[in-house]
């Protein structure tokens, strides 16, 4: 298997800019998790899923970020409009079951600059 | 709300020699713990996984252990190499898809 999946690798914008970001899980995981790193915050969860069900979204800043799952090989998070601050790199990851007893593997991340 | 600490955030070592990295988290009420090493620009790579009901896993030169009821966990790397230099994150597992990550230990190794 290839791993998680991610695109782009990196993303330059501009405040006000909409903004698509791409997953592919791993063949066969039920669950699907996008994070987001900071320097100062460090990894924080934004959403997860479970087939396709998004579970828990607590985690989204603001409604400014959405995150959907069509089908159990892609998600998406989108950030409309992007500002600044939402500058990070965002890693979405996946496992066969729940976080309590499963391990889960992180894609290559995408680096977004919001100018 | 649980914390995850990792002391100390940097360290820098020689070559050969053995060391080890914490991580302490507040809450005890834990399904596992998980380490991950992360490449400057890279995503998270999964080292060891322990069950709330194991007390240690090894791989390779790599031993963590996890004490649930004084909520630590150590990660030993025997012989650091230089190619072992990264940052060192652990994360508690709440169920669910609640893991809460430390801040990491950035590992420098000297040739």
């Amino acid at each position: 298997d290839a791993g998680v999946i991610q695109s782009p690798r990196h993303e330059v914008t501009e405040m006000g800019q909409e903004v698509t970001l791409r997953c592919k899980p791993i063949s066969g995981h039920d669950y699907l998790f996008w994070y987001r790193q900071t320097m100062m915050r460090g990894l924080e969860l934004l959403i997860y899923f479970n087939n396709n069900v998004p579970i828990d979204d607590s985690g989204m800043p603001e409604d400014r970020f959405s995150a959907k799952m069509p089908n159990a090989s892609f998600s998406t998070l989108k950030i409309q409009p992007s500002e600044p601050r939402d500058s990070a790199v965002y890693f979405c990851a996946s496992s066969l079951g729940p976080s309590g007893g499963n391990e889960q593997f992180f894609g290559p991340g995408t680096r977004l600059t919001v100018l | 709300k649980q914390e995850v600490t990792q002391i100390p955030a940097a360290l820098s070592v020689p070559e050969g020699e053995n060391l080890v990295l914490n991580c302490s988290f507040t809450d005890s009420a834990i399904y596992n713990l998980q380490w991950f090493r992360q490449d400057p620009g890279k995503g998270l790579t999964s080292l060891l996984l322990i069950q709330s009901s194991q007390r240690e896993q090894t791989s390779g030169r790599l031993n963590a252990s996890l004490d649930k009821s004084s909520g630590r966990s150590t990660l030993y790397i025997a012989a650091s190499q230089p190619g072992d230099s990264a940052t060192y994150l652990c994360a508690v597992g709440q169920g669910g898809g609640d893991m809460r990550f430390g801040a990491g230990t950035r590992l420098t190794v000297k040739p």
